[in-house]
Protein backbone atom coordinates (compact mmCIF):
# COMPACT_ATOMS: atom_id res chain seq x y z
CA UNK A 1 0.00 0.00 0.00
CA UNK A 2 0.58 3.44 -0.19
CA UNK A 3 1.19 6.30 2.56
CA UNK A 4 1.91 10.33 2.48
CA UNK A 5 2.40 12.62 4.78
CA UNK A 6 2.44 16.00 4.73
CA UNK A 7 1.82 19.46 7.19
CA UNK A 8 -1.59 19.95 7.26
CA UNK A 9 -0.47 23.97 7.49
CA UNK A 10 1.63 26.52 7.22
CA UNK A 11 2.27 30.39 6.99
CA UNK A 12 5.40 32.52 6.28
CA UNK A 13 5.93 36.01 5.31
CA UNK A 14 6.26 37.47 2.21
CA UNK A 15 9.93 37.30 0.61
CA UNK A 16 10.88 34.59 2.84
CA UNK A 17 12.12 31.06 2.07
CA UNK A 18 9.71 27.95 2.83
CA UNK A 19 9.99 24.68 2.83
CA UNK A 20 7.24 21.88 3.14
CA UNK A 21 8.18 18.25 4.04
CA UNK A 22 6.91 14.98 2.92
CA UNK A 23 7.54 11.71 3.87
CA UNK A 24 5.93 8.43 1.90
CA UNK A 25 5.70 4.98 2.05
CA UNK A 26 4.82 3.36 -1.34
CA UNK A 27 5.57 -0.71 -2.40
CA UNK A 28 8.06 0.03 -5.50
CA UNK A 29 9.48 3.62 -6.16
CA UNK A 30 8.59 5.06 -9.15
CA UNK A 31 9.27 8.85 -7.94
CA UNK A 32 7.46 12.03 -6.54
CA UNK A 33 5.66 14.42 -7.93
CA UNK A 34 4.42 17.71 -6.59
CA UNK A 35 1.26 19.59 -7.61
CA UNK A 36 0.27 23.24 -6.33
CA UNK A 37 -3.43 23.94 -6.32
CA UNK A 38 -5.14 26.97 -5.60
CA UNK A 39 -8.37 27.11 -3.38
CA UNK A 40 -11.58 25.63 -6.16
CA UNK A 41 -8.77 25.40 -9.41
CA UNK A 42 -6.90 22.21 -10.87
CA UNK A 43 -3.77 20.74 -9.43
CA UNK A 44 -0.82 22.54 -11.54
CA UNK A 45 2.23 20.04 -12.01
CA UNK A 46 5.38 21.78 -10.72
CA UNK A 47 7.97 18.72 -10.16
CA UNK A 48 8.71 15.28 -10.59
CA UNK A 49 11.90 13.54 -8.82
CA UNK A 50 12.73 10.56 -9.30
CA UNK A 51 16.63 10.18 -8.67
CA UNK A 52 17.91 11.47 -5.27
CA UNK A 53 19.14 14.90 -4.95
CA UNK A 54 17.61 18.60 -5.16
CA UNK A 55 16.76 19.93 -8.72
CA UNK A 56 15.60 23.89 -9.21
CA UNK A 57 13.09 25.35 -11.39
CA UNK A 58 13.39 28.72 -10.94
CA UNK A 59 11.75 30.21 -7.20
CA UNK A 60 10.69 26.52 -6.46
CA UNK A 61 13.06 23.58 -6.00
CA UNK A 62 12.32 19.65 -4.89
CA UNK A 63 14.36 17.29 -2.92
CA UNK A 64 14.49 13.84 -3.08
CA UNK A 65 15.86 11.24 -0.61
CA UNK A 66 14.91 7.47 -1.29
CA UNK A 67 17.07 5.39 1.25
CA UNK A 68 14.63 7.60 3.33
CA UNK A 69 11.64 8.37 2.18
CA UNK A 70 11.77 11.95 2.51
CA UNK A 71 11.13 14.56 -0.08
CA UNK A 72 10.62 18.59 0.74
CA UNK A 73 9.47 21.36 -1.94
CA UNK A 74 11.42 24.53 -1.35
CA UNK A 75 9.89 28.04 -2.11
CA UNK A 76 11.86 30.99 -2.21
CA UNK A 77 11.20 34.75 -2.27
CA UNK A 78 7.71 34.15 -1.34
CA UNK A 79 4.91 36.09 -3.27
CA UNK A 80 1.11 36.52 -2.08
CA UNK A 81 -0.11 33.99 -5.03
CA UNK A 82 2.03 30.81 -3.70
CA UNK A 83 -1.13 30.62 -1.35
CA UNK A 84 -2.39 27.41 -2.26
CA UNK A 85 -1.93 24.00 -1.13
CA UNK A 86 1.01 21.71 -2.22
CA UNK A 87 -0.17 18.36 -2.85
CA UNK A 88 2.94 15.33 -2.79
CA UNK A 89 1.81 12.17 -4.55
CA UNK A 90 3.33 9.05 -5.65
CA UNK A 91 2.66 6.95 -9.20
CA UNK A 92 1.54 4.05 -9.30
CA UNK A 93 2.36 2.04 -12.79
CA UNK A 94 0.05 0.00 -14.53
CA UNK A 95 -0.56 -1.71 -17.92
CA UNK A 96 -0.90 1.03 -20.32
CA UNK A 97 1.08 4.00 -18.68
CA UNK A 98 4.25 4.28 -17.86
CA UNK A 99 3.68 5.78 -14.55
CA UNK A 100 0.06 4.88 -13.91
CA UNK A 101 -2.47 6.95 -11.34
CA UNK A 102 -1.23 9.51 -8.55
CA UNK A 103 -1.61 8.63 -4.93
CA UNK A 104 -1.68 12.31 -3.30
CA UNK A 105 -1.36 13.10 0.38
CA UNK A 106 -3.55 15.63 2.34
CA UNK A 107 -1.90 18.60 0.80
CA UNK A 108 0.16 21.28 2.98
CA UNK A 109 -2.03 24.50 3.06
CA UNK A 110 0.35 27.49 2.60
CA UNK A 111 -0.64 31.33 2.99
CA UNK A 112 1.72 34.10 2.93
CA UNK A 113 0.97 37.25 4.74
CA UNK A 114 2.41 40.22 3.67
CA UNK B 1 -3.76 26.34 -19.27
CA UNK B 2 -3.03 23.02 -18.91
CA UNK B 3 -4.73 21.63 -22.36
CA UNK B 4 -7.39 19.55 -21.06
CA UNK B 5 -10.90 20.83 -21.04
CA UNK B 6 -13.60 19.49 -18.84
CA UNK B 7 -17.39 20.24 -18.68
CA UNK B 8 -19.38 21.65 -17.60
CA UNK B 9 -17.78 23.89 -15.51
CA UNK B 10 -20.49 24.03 -12.78
CA UNK B 11 -23.64 21.27 -12.30
CA UNK B 12 -26.33 21.19 -9.66
CA UNK B 13 -28.84 18.59 -9.72
CA UNK B 14 -31.05 16.69 -7.18
CA UNK B 15 -30.29 13.33 -5.81
CA UNK B 16 -31.62 10.59 -7.24
CA UNK B 17 -30.18 11.83 -11.03
CA UNK B 18 -27.71 11.05 -13.10
CA UNK B 19 -25.13 13.33 -14.61
CA UNK B 20 -22.47 13.24 -17.29
CA UNK B 21 -18.91 15.08 -17.16
CA UNK B 22 -17.21 15.06 -20.34
CA UNK B 23 -13.37 15.21 -20.56
CA UNK B 24 -11.05 16.11 -23.74
CA UNK B 25 -7.47 15.31 -22.93
CA UNK B 26 -4.05 17.40 -24.52
CA UNK B 27 -3.37 16.52 -28.10
CA UNK B 28 -1.24 13.55 -28.40
CA UNK B 29 -2.44 12.09 -24.91
CA UNK B 30 -3.36 8.46 -24.70
CA UNK B 31 -4.54 8.26 -20.55
CA UNK B 32 -7.07 9.39 -18.80
CA UNK B 33 -7.57 9.38 -15.18
CA UNK B 34 -10.76 10.59 -12.83
CA UNK B 35 -10.09 12.13 -9.93
CA UNK B 36 -12.95 12.96 -7.26
CA UNK B 37 -11.93 15.55 -4.36
CA UNK B 38 -14.11 16.45 -1.66
CA UNK B 39 -13.13 18.24 1.47
CA UNK B 40 -12.91 15.34 3.60
CA UNK B 41 -10.98 12.87 1.31
CA UNK B 42 -8.14 15.09 -0.68
CA UNK B 43 -7.87 13.86 -4.27
CA UNK B 44 -8.74 10.46 -4.86
CA UNK B 45 -8.33 8.20 -7.96
CA UNK B 46 -11.74 7.07 -9.45
CA UNK B 47 -10.44 5.52 -12.97
CA UNK B 48 -8.09 5.27 -16.10
CA UNK B 49 -8.46 4.97 -19.44
CA UNK B 50 -5.36 4.14 -21.73
CA UNK B 51 -6.25 4.14 -25.80
CA UNK B 52 -9.79 3.72 -24.84
CA UNK B 53 -9.71 0.68 -22.53
CA UNK B 54 -9.53 0.91 -18.81
CA UNK B 55 -6.01 0.07 -16.97
CA UNK B 56 -7.13 0.81 -13.40
CA UNK B 57 -9.90 1.39 -11.21
CA UNK B 58 -9.84 2.87 -7.70
CA UNK B 59 -12.14 3.13 -4.62
CA UNK B 60 -15.38 3.97 -7.91
CA UNK B 61 -18.62 3.49 -7.09
CA UNK B 62 -20.47 1.43 -8.78
CA UNK B 63 -23.38 4.11 -9.48
CA UNK B 64 -20.76 5.45 -11.20
CA UNK B 65 -18.89 4.69 -14.76
CA UNK B 66 -16.82 5.90 -16.98
CA UNK B 67 -15.52 5.50 -20.70
CA UNK B 68 -13.26 6.87 -23.79
CA UNK B 69 -14.46 7.12 -26.96
CA UNK B 70 -12.08 6.52 -30.26
CA UNK B 71 -11.64 10.33 -30.49
CA UNK B 72 -10.14 9.84 -26.56
CA UNK B 73 -12.52 12.35 -25.49
CA UNK B 74 -13.90 10.36 -21.92
CA UNK B 75 -17.06 10.78 -20.11
CA UNK B 76 -17.49 9.94 -16.12
CA UNK B 77 -21.56 9.06 -15.89
CA UNK B 78 -22.59 9.16 -12.10
CA UNK B 79 -26.53 7.87 -11.28
CA UNK B 80 -28.42 7.63 -8.38
CA UNK B 81 -26.71 10.57 -7.10
CA UNK B 82 -26.41 11.17 -3.56
CA UNK B 83 -25.52 14.44 -1.26
CA UNK B 84 -22.36 12.88 -0.65
CA UNK B 85 -21.14 13.03 -4.10
CA UNK B 86 -20.66 16.33 -4.00
CA UNK B 87 -17.55 17.43 -4.92
CA UNK B 88 -14.95 18.46 -7.08
CA UNK B 89 -14.61 16.06 -10.33
CA UNK B 90 -11.14 16.65 -12.22
CA UNK B 91 -9.88 14.92 -15.18
CA UNK B 92 -6.11 14.65 -15.81
CA UNK B 93 -4.28 13.28 -19.31
CA UNK B 94 -0.97 12.33 -19.45
CA UNK B 95 0.89 10.71 -22.93
CA UNK B 96 1.32 7.21 -21.50
CA UNK B 97 5.01 6.51 -22.10
CA UNK B 98 8.33 8.60 -21.25
CA UNK B 99 7.87 11.13 -17.84
CA UNK B 100 4.04 10.32 -18.40
CA UNK B 101 3.40 13.79 -16.17
CA UNK B 102 -0.41 14.07 -15.68
CA UNK B 103 -1.58 17.31 -16.50
CA UNK B 104 -4.75 18.81 -15.16
CA UNK B 105 -8.58 19.96 -16.55
CA UNK B 106 -10.01 22.72 -14.76
CA UNK B 107 -12.66 20.69 -12.60
CA UNK B 108 -16.29 20.08 -12.68
CA UNK B 109 -18.31 21.51 -9.74
CA UNK B 110 -20.98 19.04 -8.83
CA UNK B 111 -23.46 20.39 -6.56
CA UNK B 112 -26.04 17.59 -5.15
CA UNK B 113 -28.92 18.97 -3.15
Amino acid sequence: GQNIDQPTEMTATEGAIVQINCTYQTSGFNGLFWYQQHAGEAPTFLSYNVLDGLEEKGRFSSFLSRSKGYSYLLLKELQMKDSASYLCAVPIPNRGSTLGRLYFGRGTQLTVWP
Amino acid sequence: DSGVTQTPKHLITATGQRVTLRCSPRSGDLSVYWYQQSLDQGLQFLIQYYNGEERAKGNILERFSAQQFPDLHSELNLSSLELGDSALYFCASSPGTGTDTQYFGPGTRLTVL
